[in-house]
């Protein structure tokens, strides 16, 4: 079956560093997104990895292992609008059809 | 990035009326289009996808009579859901790709359908 698992839930403080993990099982694998969803908005897109390694880009750091089905979102000098769920989603072919994780739910304290 | 527009941001309707969500690319041409239905705390539920000109193919589990979908125009999608019930009441979402993006789907803003 496909399986994408994260963390229900993460608290954070505000000018921290908050590291949210995502592993997936997966027939298939065409690439790895990362969202954002503010509580009663459409997700927004943050990162995508498709080889191995690190991607930087601002506060928002994505990582990639394929071998380890293991991904990771890296959010630098935490803001408080940075409190939302954070959903990482995996691509299982050519098709745009995206598995979506539960969502990781990030509360940010001053 | 590519805009999509989704309209209506919220409706609220009697229980056995149908409702229509229109999905729109504003600049730029959606070859595919994805509907999703998301339920309080829970993940994106794919509904459906479908691709201009052609019938949508529906996820399982899916009533393809209850949840109409038309995909008529490279800019434009819609979804209606007939003779809604109160357990359709839901944050329905669009996302569209095509245009110069090669990876990611761009979404539109989302629809909260509550059936009293």
């Amino acid at each position: 079956g496909q399986n994408i698992d994260q963390p229900t839930e993460m608290t954070a403080t505000e000018g921290a560093i908050v590291q949210i993990n995502c592993t997936y099982q997966t027939s298939g694998f065409n690439g790895l997104f990362w969202y954002q969803q503010h509580a009663g908005e459409a997700p927004t897109f943050l990162s995508y990895n498709v080889l191995d390694g690190l991607e930087e880009k601002g506060r928002f750091s994505s990582f990639l292992s394929r071998s380890k089905g293991y991904s990771y979102l890296l959010l630098k000098e935490l803001q408080m609008k940075d409190s939302a769920s954070y959903l990482c989603a995996v691509r299982r072919d050519s098709n745009y059809q995206l598995i979506w994780g539960a969502g990781t739910k990030l509360i940010i304290k001053p | 990035g590519a805009v999509v527009s989704q309209h209506p941001s919220r409706v609220i309707c009697k229980s056995g009326t149908s409702v229509k969500i229109e999905c729109r690319s504003l600049d730029f041409q959606a070859t595919t289009m994805f509907w999703y239905r998301q339920f309080p705390k829970q993940s994106l539920m794919l509904m459906a996808t479908s691709n201009e000109g052609s019938k949508a193919t529906y996820e399982q589990g899916v009533e393809k009579d209850k949840f109409l979908i038309n995909h008529a125009s490279l800019t434009l999608s819609t979804l209606t859901v007939t003779s809604a019930h109160p357990e359709d009441s839901s944050f329905y979402i669009c996302s569209a790709r095509g245009g110069f993006s090669s990876t990611e789907a761009f979404f539109g803003q989302g629809t909260r359908l509550t059936v009293v």
